[in-house]
């Protein structure tokens, strides 16, 4: 029953490092989506995978890059890290839209810190 | 563009009083409106969502919410809090147009009980 998993949970790295958030689902879901989480911002788009082999831009996509390898797996990835990227991230997924559905799983946070 | 506003930042309660969180949202169409809840260290969990008909809808855990469209509102309430509900609280409007769910968040409600 593992639903939306991510990893690493916890990360800290150094300006200029670079890294991978994974993120894989197990629900047969299309959509996949990367928010990111700051104090008093609430959840903000990075980027979203609407199927597989699709990604686009979220509304704070800069000094990012995702892939989805395939329908499971989403990644973000960090080529150059920054403090303002200080942060915790989170995975979600969503099946087909119907009005039975349109509900994003969401996995657990992975806490980023850049130092 | 589609934004959600969330006035109050903190709010605490006593236990057993009732609680109304506040929630108002900007969006062209017919909005899709949820309510997420998010226990320290944890993902978001979904609540309740309004796609259309009844403007009351129910939620797990004794939540309830009412759309207003004439006030552009999505206000959720619980007669009776405990204090397990303490956590913090993000209402969201989705964008479903290309058949898959973008959700706009809230920056999110803080939730404190005191015994």
């Amino acid at each position: 029953n593992a639903g939306v998993t991510q990893t690493p949970k916890f990360q800290v790295l150094k300006t200029g490092q670079s890294m991978t958030l994974q993120c894989a689902q197990d629900m047969n879901h299309n959509s996949m989506y990367w928010y990111r989480q700051d104090p008093g911002m609430g959840l903000r788009l990075i980027y979203y995978s609407a199927s597989e082999g699709t990604t686009d831009k979220g509304e704070v996509p800069n000094g990012y890059n995702v892939s989805r390898l395939n329908k499971r797996e989403f990644s973000l990835r960090l080529e150059s890290a920054a403090p303002s990227q200080t942060s915790v991230y989170f995975c979600a997924s969503t099946g087909r839209h119907n009005k039975n559905t349109g509900e994003l799983f969401f996995g657990e946070g992975s806490r980023l810190t850049v130092l | 563009a589609q934004s959600v506003t969330q006035p109050d930042i903190h709010i605490t309660v006593s236990e057993g009083a009732s609680l109304e969180l506040r929630c108002n949202y900007s969006y062209g169409a017919t909005p899709y409106l949820f309510w997420y809840v998010q226990s320290p260290g944890q993902g978001l969990q979904l609540l309740l969502k309004y796609f259309s008909g009844d403007t009351l809808v129910q939620g797990i855990k004794g939540f309830e919410a009412e759309f207003k469209r004439s006030q552009s509102s999505f206000n959720l309430r619980k007669p009776s809090v405990h204090w397990s509900d303490a956590a913090e609280y993000f209402c969201a409007v989705g964008d479903l147009s290309g058949g898959y769910n973008k959700l706009i968040f809230g920056a999110g409600t803080r939730l404190a009980v005191h015994p």
